[in-house]
């Protein structure tokens, strides 16, 4: 089993849709949970990271946590075909940070 | 700001060479991590650099090694380059200390190996 897990790719929606990414994950120590997104022949930027159970909100953007369930997700609300990308899913405990092998998304107009 | 900096931006060795890969973090950023990436594997997490000490490291051979100088800024070494070290090398760096664990990206290195 993969310490992180993220719902397989690839997921296509129309533009102004909202696109739903998941992400669970095995260590029960992670503490910090963030999400990147990385766009074809770039590096990974960071777009949201929360800390703590519940919902946090950036724009469109919105990053659940469920540390019971070692779930979290990232909600992009009015999808636009900017997002199109590949989004990675990360965590860190204690130690090293552990990625996900990332949902591509495409946003069709 | 400035952001990560990674120079050289691409690379090609042969295989048996050796590379050295530089990482300015970000001004005030005390921690560095490096990354490979790869179409097969994703994003595997290579070593974390923090006060020129290491303080974690992933699963890769010895033929991986690293430092950090005392202005924060970091090199990563590979020996004996095999063809599957072929890769997008990113370094990230973050502030450190209790709280700070977003890391950003460079825009990294791209190894090919021959």
């Amino acid at each position: 089993q993969k310490e992180v897990e993220q719902n397989s790719g690839p997921l296509s929606v129309p533009e102004g849709a909202i696109a739903s990414l998941n992400c669970t994950y095995s260590d029960r120590g992670s503490q910090s949970f963030f999400w990147y997104r990385q766009y074809s022949g770039k590096s990974p930027e960071l777009i949201m990271f929360i800390y703590s159970n519940g919902d946090k909100e950036d724009g469109r953007f919105t990053a659940q946590l469920n540390k019971a369930s070692q779930y979290v997700s990232l909600l992009i609300r009015d999808s636009q075909p900017s997002d199109s990308a590949t989004y990675l899913c990360a965590m860190k405990g204690a130690g090293k940070s552990t990625f996900g092998d990332g949902t591509t998304l495409t946003v069709k107009p | 700001k400035a952001g990560v900096t990674q120079t050289p931006r691409y690379l090609i060795k042969t295989r048996g060479q050796q590379v050295t890969l530089s990482c300015s973090p970000i001004s005030g950023h005390r921690s560095v991590s490096w990354y490979q990436q790869t179409p097969g594997q994703g994003l595997q997490f290579l070593f974390e650099y923090f006060s020129e000490t290491q303080r974690n490291k992933g699963n890769f051979p010895g033929r991986f090694s690293g430092r950090q100088f005392s202005n924060s800024r970091s090199e990563m070494n590979v020996s004996t380059l095999e063809l599957g070290d072929s890769a997008l090398y990113l370094c990230a760096s973050r502030l450190a200390g209790e709280g700070y664990n977003e890391q950003f990206f460079g825009p990294g290195t791209r190894l090919t190996v021959l």
